[in-house]
């Protein structure tokens, strides 16, 4: 599949903790975004890390990219139940190809 | 400035009825994508327009499918007799382009289309 894969499909833990979301792929890329989207509702643009990046912070928000493994992940520290959220990464492959994972559902308990 | 607008939010049709989907991208972007997301999955990409121009509709089904941007007003994706398998959400996302992929997207909140 083109999609490639997010890890794990479903995450739930408690406020406070830490939250990591994996994200795989197949083909090289230009760049990788990843994006939250709460139930029902539009995306939110979180971070966009470039193919010759490692790492990208924003707030609470790590990024950090792989490009021989073909893997990112994205790490929220100190959740909170406002991030409870679906997130997505997606590829940017060529120069229009966008392609998204499936999905990881994190829900945050207060 | 106000962000992607899609309308209508909401969308019911019977099956063979024809559905159209409007974006308006957000103000000085002139690069309009459409995306099909079915429950509890990730967006898959549908298209990807220009103003007045269709740059890459490889995930756009060939049959009853279609969208344009016009040079004046919304994009539009049209659906024609549609079927049941067509229900799902439809987002647009519009970016300022001329990066190619190095662009963020900015999404709209969506049409849920029924077909009954």
């Amino acid at each position: 599949s083109q999609q490639g894969e997010e890890d794990p499909q479903a995450l739930s833990i408690q406020e406070g903790e830490n939250a990591t979301m994996n994200c795989s792929y197949k083909t090289s890329i230009n760049n990788l975004q990843w994006y939250r989207q709460n139930s029902g509702r539009g995306l939110v643009h979180l971070i966009l890390i470039r193919s010759n990046e490692r790492e990208k912070h924003s707030g609470r928000l790590r990024v950090t990219l792989d490009t021989s493994k073909k893997s990112s992940s994205l790490l929220i520290t100190a959740s909170r139940a406002a991030d409870t959220a679906s997130y997505f990464c997606q590829r940017t492959s060529g120069t229009y190809k966008y392609i998204f994972g499936t999905g990881t559902r994190l829900k945050v308990l207060a | 400035n106000a962000g992607v607008m899609q309308n209508p939010r909401h969308l019911v049709r019977r099956r063979g009825q024809e559905a159209r989907l409007r974006c308006s991208p957000m103000k000085g972007h002139s690069h309009v994508y459409w995306y099909r997301q079915l429950p509890e999955e990730g967006l898959k990409f549908m298209v990807y327009l220009q103003k007045e121009n269709i740059i890459d509709e490889s995930g756009m089904p060939k049959e009853r499918f279609s969208a344009e941007f016009p040079k004046e007003g919304p994009s539009i994706l049209r659906i024609q007799q549609v079927v049941r398998g067509d229900s799902a959400a439809y987002f647009c996302a519009s970016s300022p382009g001329s990066r190619g992929g190095d662009n963020e997207q900015f999404f709209g909140p969506g049409t849920r289309l029924t077909v009954l």
